[in-house]
């Protein structure tokens, strides 16, 4: 059974704290992506890595930062965590070899609330 | 860029057929997916349909596409209460590996 798993299902931070949410996946995918969701804009990509120690910005990365250290975890870092970036952070992973059942597979999602 | 549009909201009553509707700008898109997120989850792929196909049907699931107007829909036949979620179109080109979502339909249904 496919599993993605991100570190805390719910996290509360002050404003200017650095924040890290930690993305594991065990499909030996190379893709693996962040994305925030907020209500009325559906999913927007923040970061994605198609492999090992690469990163590729997004649509909205400004105030985030990633690592792929290791093919099976991708970190999302924020740097100095702002009210702005409240929200729901949902992270994913896919595998390159192109079919259509080749999907984005989610973990549950980490609520964020910066104070 | 790339553009996938869905109405926000939609209520329907227990063992009546939804019909959620998607709209959509790529026309390179080769496979368009629907998507359930049920409350504090993340999303799990529901159905695909490649884009040569006008139609793909599983189980309760109906999927239509009109490739034309760049239109997808999903209907849910007898719908459930367990049916309550948000429900999510994306499409993928065939040349990137990133997906397109759209903001999501909050499905409501009512006893």
């Amino acid at each position: 059974d496919v599993k993605v798993t991100q570190s805390s299902r719910y996290l509360v931070k002050r404003t200017g704290e650095k924040v890290f949410l930690e993305c594991v996946q065990d499909m030996d995918h190379e893709n693996m992506f962040w994305y925030r969701q907020d209500p009325g804009l559906g999913l927007r990509l923040i970061y994605f890595s198609y492999d090992v120690k690469m990163k590729e910005k997004g649509d909205i990365p400004e105030g985030y930062s990633v690592s792929r250290e290791k093919k099976e975890r991708f970190s999302l870092i924020l740097e100095s965590a702002s009210t702005n970036q409240t929200s729901m952070y949902l992270c994913a992973s896919s595998s390159p070899r192109g079919g259509a059942e080749e999907t984005q597979y989610f973990g549950p999602g980490t609520r964020l609330l910066v104070l | 860029g790339e553009d996938v549009e869905q109405s926000l909201f939609l209520s329907v009553r227990e063992g009546d057929s939804s019909v959620i509707n998607c709209t959509y700008t790529d026309s390179s898109s080769t496979y368009l997916y629907w998507y359930k997120q049920e409350p504090g989850a993340g999303l799990q792929l529901l159905t695909y349909i490649f884009s040569n196909m006008d139609m793909k049907q599983d189980q309760r699931l109906t999927v239509l596409l009109n490739k034309k107007d760049k239109h997808l829909s999903l209907r849910i036949a007898d719908t459930q209460t367990g049916d309550s979620a948000i429900y999510f179109c994306a499409d993928r080109d065939n040349y990137g590996q990133n997906f397109v979502f759209g903001p999501g339909t909050r499905l409501s249904v009512l006893p």
